[in-house]
């Protein structure tokens, strides 16, 4: 089945700095990956994704970027803000069989913006 | 519904006692699934419904567990003789399935306390 890593578990940056969260899976025939953002006593949800048919997507302040030679994939967040700070978690897709797939969760990084 | 509803939102129970906790995914989302989060930790999976088929109880930590998903729609996860270190939050998503993978929906989840 798929494995995925994700580094760091934790990261503080400060207010305004950049934030990059890197993932590696081990199934080449994933090819959905999103990213989910959980803050505290709240529900994880999800901020962003990207298929296998492309390598990077922006959305605003947040993008993220694909390799798909070398199984690995980066949310990237610009300018942060103290209400970034939170637990993300990425994510691939397998294909598990008669049409299901399910997804594969890294253990997740905790973010802290120091204003 | 607009979003998945979980109920109850907290449970408290004492050791040995059986709980049932409910999920009610967004009409029309084929796919269910019900993670575990105890606290400061990453989602455990635990089991998965897709339409028809068998559900996929894999990551179902002992027999003590078991859910069921009725008419395809309402899910009930059931944790006989519950034990300390069954407190975690548990929580439940749901997935429109077809040719290709979509981000899950998550939950508020179940805050389960047992004492």
């Amino acid at each position: 089945g798929e494995n995925v890593e994700q580094h760091p578990s934790t990261l503080s940056v400060q207010e305004g700095d950049s934030a990059v969260i890197k993932c590696t899976y081990s199934d080449s025939a994933s090819n959905y990956f999103p990213w989910y953002k959980q803050e505290l006593g709240k529900r994880p949800q999800l901020i962003i994704d990207i298929r296998s048919n492309v390598g990077e997507k922006k959305d605003q302040r947040i993008a993220v970027t694909l390799n798909k030679t070398a199984k690995h994939f980066s949310l990237h967040i610009t300018e942060t803000q103290p209400e970034d700070s939170a637990v993300y978690f990425c994510a691939a897709s397998e294909y598990s069989g008669a049409g299901s797939y399910q997804l594969t969760f890294g253990k997740g990084t905790k973010l802290s913006v120091i204003p | 519904g607009a979003g998945v509803s979980q109920s109850p939102s907290n449970k408290v129970t004492e050791k040995g006692k059986d709980v049932e906790l409910r999920c009610d995914p967004i009409s029309g989302h084929t796919a269910l699934y019900w993670y575990r989060q105890s606290l400061g930790q990453g989602l455990e999976f635990l089991i998965y419904f897709q339409g028809n088929s068998a559900p996929d109880k894999s990551g179902l930590p002992s027999d003590r567990f078991s859910a069921e998903r009725t008419g395809g729609s309402v899910s009930t996860l059931t944790i006989q003789r519950t034990q300390q270190e069954d407190s975690a939050v548990y929580l439940c998503a749901s997935s429109l399935e077809g040719t290709g993978h979509y981000g899950y929906t998550f939950g508020s989840g179940t805050r389960l306390t047992v004492v």
